[in-house]
């Protein structure tokens, strides 16, 4: 099946830095999307994206659409401790058939 | 309440029992889905209802059967499940042909 690449699989920054993240796939994509999950809790939708170059910022967390349809990569700017927590990329070709990158985990030192 | 509900939020059951998971969703929706999330896996889609018809079974094995009576509750009976099958349990719902999923606490499932 369909598999997404995402990396790093970790990270451990400091607050106040900046953080970057990204998934590449085999196939393209029409739509990715990025989702925060917190402890015990269900992912949340952080940013949807459904062109291919589209640029889109919610907050201090900007996400692209990469040219190539196969990527697309997450920053955030200036952490701070409630970002912490395992971020994942989706993609789909086809609506409601969402493909699952296998997240990255967030620390962040104080 | 509010959005996605999952009940119970925690369940350990044995091989032999037989229990259900419960999903409502108070957001008008009338697409709701279930998936597995497993340690160390990626999130994987089971089923997909659409107005209460099943539209996408993702070869799921027959010991997890879901059912959708009306478009904000969707249940997952469970029976006969194995020990690889202790996961987060989600449920999520959004509108139909809608890309972005609306998703539920989740409950985590050990199985003895």
């Amino acid at each position: 099946g369909q598999q997404l690449n995402q990396s790093p699989q970790s990270m451990f920054i400091q607050e106040g830095e900046d953080v970057s993240m990204n998934c590449t796939s085999s196939s393209i994509f029409n739509t990715w999307l990025w989702y925060k999950q917190d402890p015990g809790e269900g992912p949340v939708l952080l940013i949807a994206l459904y062109k291919a170059g589209e640029l889109t910022s919610n907050g201090r967390l900007t996400a692209q659409f990469g040219i190539t349809r196969k990527d697309s990569f997450l920053n955030i700017s200036a952490s701070i401790p409630s970002d912490v927590g395992i971020y994942f990329c989706a993609g789909s070709k086809e609506a409601q058939k969402l493909v699952f990158g296998q997240g990255t985990r967030l620390t962040i030192n104080p | 309440e509010t959005g996605v509900t999952q009940t119970p939020r925690h369940l350990v059951m044995g091989m032999t029992n037989k229990k259900s998971l419960k999903c409502e969703q108070h957001l008008g929706h009338n697409a709701m889905y279930w998936y597995k999330q497993s340690a160390k896996k990626p999130l994987e889609l089971m089923f997909v209802y659409n107005f209460k018809e099943q539209t996408e079974n993702n070869s799921v094995p027959s010991r997890f059967s879901p059912e959708c009576p009306n478009s904000s509750h969707l249940f997952l009976h469970l029976h006969t499940l194995q020990p690889e099958d202790s996961a987060l349990y989600l449920c999520a719902s959004s509108p139909p042909n809608d890309r972005r999923p609306f998703f539920g606490p989740g409950t985590r499932l050990t199985v003895l």
